[in-house]
């Protein structure tokens, strides 16, 4: 069965960084992009960025381009998105997705999401 | 940047038929994609390719394109279809992934 589990729920000060995980399970985890998702609270989806773990070949979207960090550990089958300075702004409800590999790109399996609430 | 628009809300009452649009330029060339999402859940996938339907979802859920307008439409709308719905595609590359903006499906 194909799982992807997110970190918990995180609660951060305006500056502070952030880490969040991905745990992916039930297929190989090298052969699927996995993308990151955020929705703002009482907003729409917004693509953020995506990584190829089996060649870490990351495509950003302009909009989030040097605000995170997308990363993976092949060894434990986790993709990463990280925050150097967290602002209000960032406050959100994060999701990874796993890219179809055929018959269109599109995502067939979401985390169950992260909530990062950035508040001083 | 590439943008998707979709209606902000849609509403119908039970059996009627429910239409979803989705406008953007790279739509003739890009396949097009849309998600349902309810309340505190994660959205799931109920077309794909523009027209395709995954297993398990309701043969009432259809997507069609007319040049750069793709259409969600629910036929005999249930009480389970409110939500939101998204479109998803990518730019006309296919490098940069969008998400219209969402359309609230109201069942009256």
């Amino acid at each position: 069965e194909v799982q992807l589990v997110q970190s918990g729920s995180e609660v951060k000060k305006p500056g502070e960084s952030l880490k969040i995980s991905c745990k992916i399970s039930g297929y190989s985890f090298t052969n699927y992009w996995i993308a990151w998702v955020r929705q703002m609270p009482g907003k729409g989806l917004e693509w953020m960025g995506i990584i190829y773990p089996g060649e870490s070949d990351i495509i950003y979207s302009p909009s989030f381009q040097g605000q995170v960090t997308i990363s993976a550990d092949n060894s434990i089958s986790t993709a990463y998105l990280r925050w150097r300075s967290l602002k209000a702004s960032d406050t959100a409800m994060y999701y990874c997705a796993r890219r179809h590999e055929s018959s269109g790109y599109y995502v067939d399996y979401w985390g169950q999401g992260t909530l990062v609430t950035v508040s001083s | 940047s590439y943008e998707l628009t979709q209606p902000p809300s849609v509403s119908v009452s039970p059996g009627q038929t429910a239409r979803i649009t989705c406008s953007g330029n790279a739509l003739p060339k890009q396949y097009a994609y849309w998600y349902q999402q309810k309340p505190g859940q994660a959205p799931f996938v109920v077309i794909y390719n523009d027209s395709e339907r995954p297993s398990g979802i309701p043969e009432r859920f259809s997507g069609s394109i007319s040049g750069t307008t793709v259409t969600l439409t629910i036929s005999g709308v249930q009480a389970e279809d409110e939500g939101d719905y998204y479109c998803h595609s990518t730019d006309s590359t296919g490098t940069y992934w969008v998400f219209g903006g969402g359309t609230k499906l109201t069942v009256l």
